[in-house]
């Protein structure tokens, strides 16, 4: 299994940013997907769910702004990201959860700064 | 503030065992599976154990619990490639989310 996140970078305050992440062994389509992230010497921070079902979740921070969404064709986890703020900066990771118990698998990441 | 709550930091020498904790409620420990992961060096997170399921590639040194509130990650026989941020993470119903512990920092010595 591999995730590889793709999508990161530099950006203002207020912009937009949609993240990838490609999966490869495993099928988005039939596993809950979960997007993680991590600041800059902080711990890790959970920020949104979507499981086989479609049924979707986020962290209070993010709710309303961004939005988690598949390509089941290109086997792909996307996280929408609207109305940006410095705090959004981090590290974000994909992971897959095994049968909505745990994070299994991990990406390497992909950072987002959110900087004018 | 983190929902769920681990020492901020465990030392510990080689070849000796310790013990991480994770505590949290009946909301989330009480009733669902904790996962935990080890970071090392702000790298990628790795699951090194949920439940007591012990993924492919990991230790056996490597061991977990849970009973009631709370969840326990044993490492028994320290290896200095062990030294990592640990952190638990499990769902939270109240919540409708997941929720991380605040990550504990292990040493090996």
């Amino acid at each position: 299994v591999q995730l590889v996140e793709s999508g990161g970078g530099l950006i203002q305050p207020g912009g937009s940013l949609r993240l990838s992440c490609a999966a490869s062994g495993l099928a988005v389509s039939r596993n809950y997907m979960s997007w993680v992230r991590q600041a800059a010497g902080k711990g890790l921070e959970w920020v949104s769910v979507l499981n086989s079902a479609d049924k979707i979740y986020y962290a209070d921070s993010v709710k309303g702004r961004f939005t988690i969404s598949r390509d089941n064709s290109k086997n792909t986890l996307y996280l929408q990201m609207n109305n940006v703020r410095a705090e959004d900066t981090a590290i974000y990771y994909c992971a897959s959860l095994v049968n909505g118990v745990a994070f299994d698998y991990w990406g390497q990441g992909t950072p987002v700064t959110v900087s004018s | 503030q983190s929902a769920l709550t681990q020492e901020a930091s465990v030392s510990g020498a080689v070849g000796q065992k310790v013990t991480l904790s994770c505590n949290g409620n009946s909301n989330n420990i009480g009733s669902y599976t904790v996962g935990w992961y080890q970071q090392i060096s702000h790298g990628a997170p790795k699951t090194v154990m949920f439940g007591d399921y012990l993924p492919p590639g990991i230790p056996d040194r490597f061991s977990g619990s849970q009973s009631g509130t709370t969840a326990s990650l044993t490492i028994s026989g320290l290896h200095p490639e062990d030294e990592a941020d640990y952190y638990c993470s499990t769902w939270d119903y109240s919540l409708s989310a997941w929720v991380f512990g605040g990550g504990t920092k292990l040493t090996v010595v």
